[in-house]
């Protein structure tokens, strides 16, 4: 089975600064990772997915995460964050086999001061 | 507009009291998918649907039923709610099962049993 961690379930920032939102997994077979976000009041979104080939993918509002297979881990990052990135960010594994099945981690706060 | 609708958005009811929460995509999806969000928990999966007439339980499946006698629909029966069942809840779909990491979530239904 596998199961995804993220390691802070609060991140405060101010604007215009790096963030670095952690997420770790585990499983026994090749997986796909996702990162999805959640406005305030609203469902999730899907911000970005790694399935294959470059490790890094970005996303259209200048997020970026990397896979890094040794360390089991899908970082999210952004060089300098917008009061508008406030929200909650889920990362999320599935594997390949069974990609009906979504595994969600624990989600990560981030907040963004001025 | 592409969507997931859910209704409904919020609900107060009493300990045994059946109900059901609609859930409804217009997308012609043919995997549907129920969630409860819990804080610290994130996202975990009730019951899935990977097309008409084919159901199956997810990892918190207890005290839940669901039904999908059309493909656009997937309600949510709970009958007889619990004050454990108190969550929010989101409906999800996606084109197909084995593209069920892309999935787009319905804005979510904040229920409470007392």
């Amino acid at each position: 089975a596998q199961s995804v961690t993220q390691l802070d379930s609060q991140v405060p920032v101010f604007e215009e600064a790096p963030v670095e939102l952690r997420c770790n997994y585990s499983s026994s077979v090749s997986v796909y990772l996702f990162w999805y976000v959640q406005y305030p009041n609203q469902g999730l979104q899907l911000l970005l997915k790694y399935l294959s080939g470059s490790t890094l993918v970005e996303s259209i509002n200048g997020f970026e995460a990397e896979f890094n297979k040794s360390q089991t881990s899908f970082h999210l990052r952004k060089p300098s964050v917008h009061i508008s990135d406030t929200a909650e960010y889920f990362c999320a594994v599935s594997t390949i086999q069974g990609a009906q099945k979504l595994v969600f981690g624990q989600g990560t706060r981030l907040t963004i001061n001025p | 507009e592409a969507q997931v609708t859910q209704n409904p958005r919020y609900l107060i009811t009493v300990t045994g009291k059946k109900l059901t929460v609609t859930c409804s995509q217009n997308m012609n999806h043919e995997y549907m998918s129920w969630y409860r969000q819990d804080p610290g928990l994130g996202l975990r999966q009730i019951y899935y649907s990977m097309n008409v007439e084919v159901t199956d339980k997810g990892d918190v499946p207890e005290g839940y039923k669901v039904s999908r006698k059309e493909k656009r629909n997937f309600p949510l029966i709970l009958e007889s709610p619990s004050p454990n069942q108190t969550s929010l809840y989101f409906c999800a779909s996606s084109r197909t099962a084995l593209m069920s990491y892309e999935q787009y979530f319905g804005p979510g239904t904040r229920l409470t049993v007392t």
